[in-house]
């Protein structure tokens, strides 16, 4: 079975602009949620969707918004990015029958110059 | 609120030696914890987890950790390091606030194994 996905594995944008990340959990998964990891720290919480509602956020800015689609796919959206959402951004599925246990995508790494 | 400290942002081993990676938690609730690795341009891999079963966990890879309450800690250890094991280790802990379970990570520690 294949992984998590996501696209695209990098990209390049500059401040005040616009991205949206996308990702597809691993088939039969229905809960997707979103990290952000700047360099040298450990990844930061950002949402959780399951069965397409949002079920926590974190510390984030209304700038950060997310939503999952009914094939349980997600995208995460930042708007008027600034230099310090440069970060890799991880998604990570679970099932409804091991929900402790989260199977992370190889992630999108954002620049913004 | 949880919290995870790593103690040691570089941890450097001779290949064949032990490897000790510490991890101390915060938690105001019996906490799961977890244990993952990332490989340079990748995402997350799980190595093992603890959910309120045994103390000592097996993982992947010939990984394993305790859980130790009166220590909140949970260290990871392998008794002798490939050269392959070089990578970023988090260590996470996760209540379960109307079932999320949303990780808390630590900032990691980075193992670098020389030959």
């Amino acid at each position: 079975d294949a992984g998590v996905t996501q696209s695209p594995t990098h990209l390049i944008k500059t401040r005040g602009q616009q991205v949206t990340l996308r990702c597809s959990p691993i088939s039969g998964h229905k809960s997707v949620s979103w990290y952000q990891q700047v360099l040298g720290q450990g990844p930061q919480f950002i949402f959780q969707y399951y069965e397409k509602e949002e079920r926590g956020r974190g510390n984030f800015p209304d700038r950060f918004s997310a939503r999952q689609f009914p094939n349980y796919s997600s995208e995460l959206n930042v708007n008027a990015l600034l230099l310090g959402d440069s970060a890799l951004y991880l998604c990570a599925s679970r099932s409804v029958a091991s929900t402790d246990t989260q199977y992370f995508g190889p992630g999108t790494r954002l620049t913004v110059l | 609120a949880q919290s995870v400290t790593q103690l040691g942002s570089h941890v450097s081993v001779s290949e064949g030696a032990l490897v000790l990676l510490r991890c101390n938690y915060s938690s105001s609730v019996p906490p799961y914890l977890f244990w993952y690795v990332q490989y340079p341009n990748q995402g997350l891999q799980l190595l093992l987890k603890y959910t309120s079963a045994a103390t000592l966990v097996k993982g992947i890879n010939g990984f394993e950790a305790e859980f130790k309450k009166s220590e909140t800690s949970f260290h990871l250890t392998k008794p002798s390091a490939h050269m392959s094991d070089a990578a970023e280790y988090f260590c996470a802990v996760s209540d379960r606030p109307g079932g999320s379970y949303i990780p808390t990570f630590g900032r990691g520690t980075s193992l670098i194994v020389h030959p």
